[in-house]
């Protein structure tokens, strides 16, 4: 079976300030999700990444997938409180079948302001 | 609906009681999943519903655990004769179905909130 490492498992930042969480996976990845779950909600879909090298942005949140496909980076550029939470990210079955993920341990982000 | 919406947010419950938990997914979502996050552990995979069938149970942990689906809709999880290591947030989750891929391959999977619960 797929399994997810994250590191750091926590991590705490002064705002303002840039940070990236890894994400290692003992297989290649087809599919690979980040989330962001903040206490008592669900979790937010972010991003996901497919082609090795493939790299997306959403306002300061940059992902990439590594050319070999088994591990991602998400980059958190110049943090701010609303960037605290649970990152978690996921790996998918792959195109065609059903979107089974499995997750990582997460990521637990403070940010001080 | 806009979202998926689980009931109820919050269930405390004792030990050896039966639970039930529920989710609405979006709209014109034909996947269905049900995932559990218990403390200090990731996100655990339980069954996967496309319309009313269950081809994967296969994260269910035990014969207390069951799932159904109606209507190609809402979904049920139950648990019975609860335990104290079944404490977790239960999340469902829905998607467009496994052959539909949005531009930008998202396959629309939208979690809901989640119900916590908590076995006394």
């Amino acid at each position: 079976s797929q399994e997810l490492e994250q590191s750091p498992q926590s991590l705490i930042v002064q705002e303002g300030k840039n940070l990236t969480i890894n994400c290692t996976s003992s297989k290649t990845l087809y599919g690979l999700y980040w989330y962001k779950q903040k206490y008592g909600e669900g979790l937010i879909f972010l991003m996901m990444l497919q082609k090795g090298g493939e790299e997306k942005s959403h306002e300061k949140i940059t992902a990439k997938l590594d050319e070999k496909k088994q591990q991602s980076s998400l980059h958190i550029t110049a943090s701010q409180p609303s960037h605290a939470g649970i990152y978690l990210c996921g790996a998918g079955g792959g195109s065609g079948g059903y979107q089974k993920v499995t997750f990582g341990t997460g990521t637990k982000l403070q940010v001080i302001p | 609906g806009a979202g998926v919406s689980q009931s109820p947010s919050n269930k405390v419950t004792e030990k050896g009681k039966d639970v039930e938990l529920r989710c609405d997914p979006i709209s014109g979502h034909t996947a269905l999943y049900w995932y559990r996050q218990s403390l200090g552990q990731g996100l655990e995979f339980l069954i996967y519903f496309q319309g009313n069938s269950a081809p994967d149970k296969s994260g269910l942990p035990s014969d207390r655990f069951s799932a159904e689906r109606t209507g190609g809709s809402v979904s049920t999880l139950t648990i019975q004769r609860t335990q104290q290591e079944d404490s977790a947030v239960y999340l469902c989750a829905s998607s467009l179905g496994p052959y539909y891929r949005l531009r930008g391959g998202n396959y629309g999977y939208t979690f809901g909130s989640g119900t916590r619960l908590t076995v006394v």
